[in-house]
């Protein structure tokens, strides 16, 4: 059962801001928002997480809605490098030794 | 600093022949040890994690099994290649339970023909 819904590709020019987003509408409480993301044939990468508070650092961005029924990750000046696919995921971060990915969002950064 | 290690990077094996892939951790102790496999065009698989020495949970019923001999070192085996063991197979490491520390290596992406 899928704790995240996110769409399946999206395309950004390079140097523009890439906006992620991220629906996660029965997520609890002590739950956070993770994002990773795997460059093709390479292993995942994390990115950031978040509770309640925008969160920020030296690769991206990311907003949670004020209900944290959503968020958006945002990589602030996309390059080409940046292309890759992005997994927004919800975890308890307490006592969860299974780290689930969904589908993710194909991010193309487009020259 | 910590890093994983895991190896072959590619591999293509018969069917009906085993296997043995390898991942090893430095510059942390008693870490979480996963292995995920990524079918083509499909999302990651959590096949194998394990908290200790010796202690390994099954996560889908396979072809497949995992065992760590060692604080550091996870390998994952089969008697028997199939087909369908076909895939990216990852291996990762955390400390404590939870999403936010997750490595993972560069993984193998084994070919059974």
């Amino acid at each position: 059962d899928a704790k995240t819904t996110q769409p399946p590709s999206m395309d950004c020019a390079e140097g523009r801001a890439a906006n992620l987003p991220c629906n996660h509408s029965t997520i609890s409480g002590n739950e956070y928002v993770y994002w990773y993301r795997q460059i093709h044939s390479q292993g995942p990468q994390y990115i950031i997480h978040g509770l309640k508070n925008n969160e920020t650092n030296e690769m991206a961005s990311l907003i949670i809605t004020e209900d944290r029924k959503s968020s958006t990750l945002i990589l602030p000046h996309a390059t080409l490098r940046d292309t890759a696919v992005y997994y927004c995921i919800v975890d308890s971060g307490a006592g969860s030794y299974q780290l689930t990915f969904g589908k993710g969002t194909k991010l193309s950064v487009i020259p | 600093s910590q890093t994983i290690h895991q190896w072959p990077a590619t591999l293509v094996q018969p069917v009906g022949s085993p296997l043995s892939l390898e991942c090893t951790v430095e510059g942390t102790s008693n870490p979480n040890l996963y292995w995920y496999r990524q079918a083509a065009g499909r999302g990651l698989q959590l096949l194998f994690y394990s908290v200790g020495i010796g202690q390994i949970s099954s996560e889908v019923p396979q072809n497949l099994s995992a065992s760590r001999p060692q604080d550091r070192q996870f390998i994952l085996s089969s008697k028997k290649l199939l087909l369908s063991d076909s895939g990216f197979y990852l291996c990762a490491w955390s400390v404590g339970g939870g999403a936010g520390g997750y490595t993972f290596g560069s993984g193998t992406r084994l070919t059974v023909v």
